[in-house]
C-alpha cells in the first residue's frame, strides 16, 4: 500500500523556469511532510517542510503548497536552475516514528 | 552541529555471508535513528527505526537485523545475505518532535 505517491516519476524544466513537482497521499492522518533532494550515490537532503496547519511554506527559491482537502503537496522552485538537477522524494508523518517516503521524481533542469 | 556518519560507502558480499553497517551520530543527544533502503529504481524503503538505546522497531520481515548499542550508534547486520539485499542503504537521524530526517551518505550493497 503506497501512502505516499508519486506519480511523475521524471520532469525536464528550461533553467530559469518553475520547476512544480507534485506528490499525493492516502492517509489523512499524515499531520507532517518534507521535501529531500537527492543526488546520485548520496543520502537525501533536506529541503523544506510543511505541518498540516498551514497551507504555504516558502524558503528562498522553493515553496511548498499543501491542500489537505485534496490530499496534494507540491514544490515550487523558482527559478529553476541546473545545480537543481536531482531526484526529489516527498515524505510525510502521523505524528509517529514512522516517515513515510514517495518513489521519487527526477528533476532536469536544461541550461 | 550534528554530523552523521555512515561506513562503509561501497561493499560487494557474495550470497549466504554476513553483514555489518554502521552509523554514528554526532552533536546531539538521544536521536531517533532510522535505517531505510533505497532498491534500484525505487523509494526509500524504511526498515528500521529505534527512539532509544536497546529500542529497535522492524518494519520490515526479512534477513535483516538492527542494533542501537548505544545512544548515538547504530548497526544494520544479517547473518547471510541475499542477493535481494542490494541496494543503497541509509541511515538517519531526528530530534524528538516534528523534525525533519537527515540522513548519512549512504552504503552500496552489492550482493553476488
Amino acid at each position: 500500500d503506497q501512502q505516499v505517491k508519486q506519480n511523475s516519476p521524471s520532469l525536464s524544466v528550461q533553467e530559469g523556469r518553475i520547476s512544480i513537482l507534485n506528490c499525493d497521499y492516502t492517509n489523512s492522518m499524515f499531520d507532517y511532510f518534507l521535501w529531500y533532494k537527492k543526488y546520485p550515490a548520496e543520502g537525501p537532503t533536506f529541503l523544506i517542510s510543511i505541518s498540516s496547519i498551514k497551507d504555504k511554506n516558502e524558503d528562498g527559491r522553493f515553496t511548498v503548497f499543501l491542500n489537505k482537502s485534496a490530499k496534494h503537496l507540491s514544490l515550487h522552485i523558482v527559478p529553476s536552475q541546473p545545480g537543481d538537477s536531482a531526484v526529489y522524494f516527498c515524505a510525510a508523518t502521523a505524528g509517529t516514528y514512522k516517515y513515510i517516503f514517495g518513489t521519487g521524481t527526477r528533476l532536469k533542469v536544461l541550461a | 552541529s550534528q554530523t552523521i556518519h555512515q561506513w562503509p560507502a561501497t561493499l560487494v558480499q557474495p550470497v549466504g555471508s554476513p553483514l555489518s553497517l554502521e552509523c554514528t551520530v554526532e552533536g546531539t543527544s538521544n536521536p531517533n535513528l532510522y535505517w531505510y533502503r533505497q532498491a534500484a529504481g525505487r523509494g526509500l524503503q524504511l526498515l528500521f527505526y529505534s527512539v532509544g538505546i536497546g529500542q529497535i522497531s522492524s518494519e520490515v520481515p526479512q534477513n535483516l537485523s538492527a542494533s542501537r548499542p548505544q545512544d548515538r550508534q547504530f548497526i544494520l547486520s544479517s547473518k547471510k545475505l541475499l542477493l535481494s539485499d542490494s541496494g543503497f542503504y541509509l541511515c538517519a537521524w531526528r530530534n524528538q518532535g516534528y523534525s525533519p530526517l537527515h540522513f548519512g551518505n549512504g552504503t552500496r550493497l552489492t550482493v553476488t
